[in-house]
């Protein structure tokens, strides 16, 4: 069965340097999607992004952050100048449709910010 | 502002139980409901939606306006449910909305 998939699965890096984290969706899926879930607290939306641009943004997904499908099949989350606050799991997933359609996630990435 | 609520962060019961995991709602407009599910070491995974109606591992929610909830609910409680439970709220542009979770124990 078709799975999302997401590299690394934990990634340690110093405040203030680039990360990116990796995505690759399930192949025949048009929707893609960031969460995160801070530890102890709940999963939060960042964004959506369909036909590649952004279709949706959380005021979390500021200047900071920036989704790209560079490839048919990767879709990256990059945080640009981490900060401690951005310590978290970071959550891939993707759709076939929207509006009731299912979210199938991946594993996840967890992030720690030094 | 969308919001979805799950009072009980732990709830635990005896195999063969009634469990009940509430879930409550605070949407303009009509929602889209779902509950997900993490069991340990594996991913967040759809365990149902109320679009569909449909009973999965012996799992039931009815979505209820009045009282804006979507309570999960089985009849026998198995140790293999033992879990995080999320319910989560869907708006129009497919942004998931979770409620904190509630980590369900059933012992045997």
């Amino acid at each position: 069965e078709p799975e999302v998939t997401q590299t690394p699965s934990h990634q340690v890096t110093q405040m203030g340097q680039e990360v990116i984290l990796r995505c690759v969706p399930i192949s025949n899926h048009l929707y893609f999607y960031w969460y995160r879930q801070i530890l102890g607290q709940k999963v939060e939306f960042l964004v959506s992004f369909y036909n590649n641009e952004i279709s949706e943004k959380s005021e979390i997904f500021d200047d900071q952050f920036s989704v790209e499908r560079p490839d048919g099949s990767n879709f990256t989350l990059k945080i640009r100048s981490t900060k401690l606050e951005d310590s978290a799991m970071y959550f891939c997933a993707s759709s076939e449709g929207t509006s009731g359609n299912e979210q199938f996630f991946g594993p996840g990435t967890r992030l720690t910010v030094l | 502002a969308q919001r979805v609520t799950q009072p009980e962060k732990l709830l635990s019961v005896f195999k063969g139980a009634p469990v009940e995991l509430k879930c409550n709602y605070s949407y303009s407009g009509s929602p889209e409901l779902f509950w997900y599910v993490q069991y340990s070491r594996q991913r967040l995974q759809l365990l149902l939606r109320h679009i569909s109606r449909e009973s999965i591992k012996g799992f039931t929610a009815d979505l209820n306006k009045g009282e804006t909830s979507f309570h999960l609910k089985k009849p026998f409680a198995q140790e293999e449910d033992s879990a995080m439970y999320y319910c989560a709220g869907e708006t129009s542009g497919s942004r998931l909305t979770f409620g904190e979770g509630t980590q369900l124990t059933v012992n045997p």
